[in-house]
């Protein structure tokens, strides 16, 4: 089936520093990716929709300044974590739905990256 | 607006128990609904997934009946297994013209974390 890779899967910055997360789709093009948030025990928060071509979509309370978002192509989607600090420390997860017909939007989801902070 | 509400966990159980998970939804259009499991320190996968009224998702064990008249989609399993501890995910997606996918992220309930012991 269809891979959706991440990388890093885990990573440790300083505080103030930038952080790019990637998200690839191994065996199919990806015209839309999303991005979530997972805090420790809790569901995944929906932070913003990564479109080929144009500019992400961002949800409501999600600074896109400093979750800057980039589509470079049908098979990379780039999180980048701007001036990071430790209240930014979570579990990011991608995602990208399907595209053959009948798929009925299922996603295919990457493994996650660690972000932690100091 | 769309929803899913998903039974709080944790859920523990010994092994070979019978597993219930409930899930209901609240959806316009035409919803398909998944089952999504995360293990300890990964990414989502699909468990199963049904795309219409009556239809029954299966896989390892698991199943899920998509229940119009009572918006569900409730997981079981006959028998649980030590493996099958994780955090378990009921979601939703709505899509106005069937079947096409649209490309919208999935709507996530809380998710349910079961644990089985031996």
């Amino acid at each position: 089936g269809a891979v959706v890779s991440q990388h890093p899967s885990w990573v440790i910055c300083k505080s103030g520093t930038s952080v790019k997360i990637e998200c690839r789709s191994l065996d199919f093009q990806a015209t839309t990716m999303f991005w979530y948030r997972q805090f420790p025990k809790q569901s995944l928060m929906l932070m913003a929709t990564s479109n080929e071509g144009s500019k992400a979509t961002y949800e409501q309370g999600v600074e896109k300044d400093k979750f800057l978002i980039n589509h470079a192509s049908l098979t990379l989607s780039t999180l980048t974590v701007t001036s990071a600090h430790p209240e930014d420390s979570s579990f990011y997860i991608c995602s990208a739905p399907r595209t053959d017909p009948y798929s009925y939007n299922e996603q295919f989801f990457g493994p996650g990256t660690r972000l932690t902070v100091l | 607006g769309d929803s899913v509400t998903q039974m709080e966990g944790p859920v523990t159980l010994s092994e070979e128990a019978f597993l219930t998970i409930n899930c209901t939804y609240t959806a316009t259009g035409y919803p398909s609904l998944f089952w999504y499991v995360q293990y300890p320190g990964e990414g989502l996968q699909l468990l199963l997934k049904a795309t219409k009224a009556d239809d029954k998702g299966s896989n390892k064990g698991f199943e899920a009946t998509y229940r119009k008249e009572t918006t569900s989609f409730h997981l079981e399993k006959g028998s649980v297994q030590v493996s099958d501890s994780a955090v378990y995910f009921c979601a939703l997606s709505v899509l106005p013209n069937p079947p096409y996918q649209a490309g919208t992220a999935l709507i996530f309930g809380k998710g349910t974390t079961l644990s089985v012991s031996s």
